[in-house]
C-alpha cells in the first residue's frame, strides 16, 4: 500500500503504554471535532467526535479533551496496541456545518 | 468498513486529460464531500454536494467540478490535469441533516504523468 505522511511528526510508544496525541485548531466558530485514524492505502476512520459544548468525551479505550481557550484537541489512547499504529488526524468543522478543516496529522508507532 | 466505495482504486493519467472519479455514498446519507490528500499532508475540501447542487466549496480551480445524482452516488470530474493533481482523492458522506461525522471511502489514488 502507499505511504500515507512520509514527513509527519512521529510519537513512537511501547505496546501496553497510553499515548496522547496534541493539535492545534485555527478556527474559533468551529462547533465540532473529530479525529480521525488513516492506515496506508486506507481512507480516514472515523474513532471519536467532541462538540464545541463538551471538554471531554470517552469512547472505547479512547478520550478526547477539548480546551476551547486555547484552541487545543487532544486524543488520548489507553493501553496502546500494535493495530493503533497509523497516521492520526485532527478535523474541525464550522457551524456552516459543509466542510472539515483538516490537521497535519501524527503518526503514532507501537513497538511490541 | 464504512458502506463508502470509491472508483477506481488507481488510475495514471497524461498532462491535459480529463479523469472522473466516482462514489457511492453510504446508505441513508444525502451528501457527498470530496477531499484532495497531497502525500504527507491532510485532506483538504474540494466542494461538497447536497440534493444534487454544489453546498460549499474549497480554494480549488473550476477545473474542478462535480456531479450527485438522485441515488446520492457523486463524480469528482477534474480537467486540464496538472502534475500537482497527482494526489489521494477522498469522498466522504453524511447526512446533512444530522450534523453528524462523515464517513470516507478508501479513496482514488491519481497520477499524473
Amino acid at each position: 500500500g502507499e505511504s500515507v505522511g512520509l514527513h509527519l511528526p512521529t510519537l513512537s510508544v511501547q505496546e501496553g503504554d497510553n499515548s496522547i496525541i496534541n493539535c492545534a485548531y485555527s478556527n474559533s466558530a468551529s462547533d465540532y471535532f473529530i479525529w480521525y485514524k488513516q492506515e496506508s492505502g486506507k481512507g480516514p476512520q472515523f474513532i471519536i467526535d467532541i462538540r464545541s459544548n463538551m471538554d471531554k468525551r470517552q469512547g472505547q479505550r479512547v478520550t478526547v479533551l477539548l480546551n476551547k481557550t486555547v484552541k487545543h484537541l487532544s486524543l488520548q489512547i489507553a493501553a496502546t496496541q500494535p493495530g493503533d499504529s497509523a497516521v492520526y488526524f485532527c478535523a474541525e468543522r464550522d457551524n456552516a456545518g459543509n466542510m472539515l478543516t483538516f490537521g497535519g496529522g501524527t503518526r503514532l508507532m507501537v513497538k511490541p | 468498513e464504512t458502506g463508502v466505495t470509491q472508483s477506481p482504486t488507481h488510475l495514471i493519467k497524461t498532462r491535459g486529460q480529463q479523469v472522473t472519479l466516482r462514489c457511492s455514498s453510504q446508505s441513508g446519507h444525502n451528501t457527498v464531500s470530496w477531499y484532495q490528500q497531497a502525500l504527507g499532508q491532510g485532506p483538504q475540501f474540494i466542494f461538497q454536494y447536497y440534493r444534487e447542487e454544489e453546498n460549499g466549496r474549497g480554494n480549488f480551480p473550476p477545473r474542478f467540478s462535480g456531479l450527485q445524482f438522485p441515488n446520492y452516488s457523486s463524480e469528482l470530474n477534474v480537467n486540464a490535469l496538472e502534475l500537482d493533481d497527482s494526489a489521494l482523492y477522498l469522498c466522504a458522506s453524511s447526512l446533512y441533516e444530522g450534523n453528524t461525522e462523515a464517513f470516507f471511502g478508501q479513496g482514488t489514488r491519481l497520477t499524473v504523468v
